[in-house]
């Protein structure tokens, strides 16, 4: 069952501008995380954020976490052409399980 | 640096052949899962472990079998492989807690002919 849900779907943005991609979800969660997957390839864990956590920072990545709204948000700032790739967002669950539910992703294309 | 490996990047296997796919990770982790990823779907769980010799079924756990006889290393059993299997296979381990992220291997691109 899919908890996570991006949003959007696809994103298309020039190089330098920033990118905003969204996540929701539907229970309570430990801790949401963003990974990032190239074409073909495994998913890179980029962030994790706690629920007792607001905002975070890692670099030119920022997320920020609503938990009464149930989502995320990544923000990619000046973004470049190797950011180019698909973003999903992670959750785990409150009930003591350690499985992460994976969203279906947002394709992020930064044109040069 | 630490790593998650998948046997292969890409595999072709005919229709009712036994498949297996292998994960090893050198980090020592507790938990180790199997995903298939399709598009338009996401990524879906297949199976997980917690600890050698035990295993439990994720979301879509027929047609698979799994086997954790060693700690690093997690294997995935296509029994009777059918064409609906062709997919993107996704190893990841974690150390315990849920609290530091996966850590994936490259993936393995299975077709069934």
């Amino acid at each position: 069952s899919q908890q996570g849900e991006e949003d959007p779907q696809a994103l298309s943005i020039q190089e330098g501008e920033n990118a905003t991609m969204n996540c929701s979800y539907k229970t309570s969660i430990n801790n949401l995380q963003w990974y990032r997957q190239n074409s073909g390839r495994g998913l890179v864990h980029l962030i994790l954020i706690r629920s007792n956590e607001r905002e975070k920072h890692s670099g030119r990545l920022r997320v920020t976490l609503d938990t009464s709204k149930k989502s995320s948000s990544l923000l990619i700032t000046a973004s470049r052409a190797a950011d180019t790739a698909s973003y999903f967002c992670a959750t785990v669950a409150t009930s003591g399980t350690y499985k992460y539910i994976f969203g279906t992703g947002t394709r992020l294309k930064v044109l040069a | 640096d630490v790593k998650v490996t998948q046997s292969s990047r890409y595999l072709v296997k005919r229709t009712g052949e036994k498949v297996f796919l292998e994960c090893v990770q050198d980090m020592d982790h507790e938990n180790m899962f199997w995903y298939r990823q399709d598009p338009g779907l996401g990524l879906r769980l297949i199976y997980f472990s917690y600890d050698v010799k035990m295993k439990e079924k994720g979301d879509i756990p027929e047609g698979y079998s799994v086997s954790r006889e060693k700690k690093e290393r997690f294997s995935l059993i296509l029994e009777s492989a059918s064409t609906n299997q062709t997919s993107m296979y996704l190893c990841a381990s974690s150390s315990p807690g849920g609290n530091y992220g996966y850590t994936f291997g490259s993936g393995t691109r299975l077709t069934v002919v």
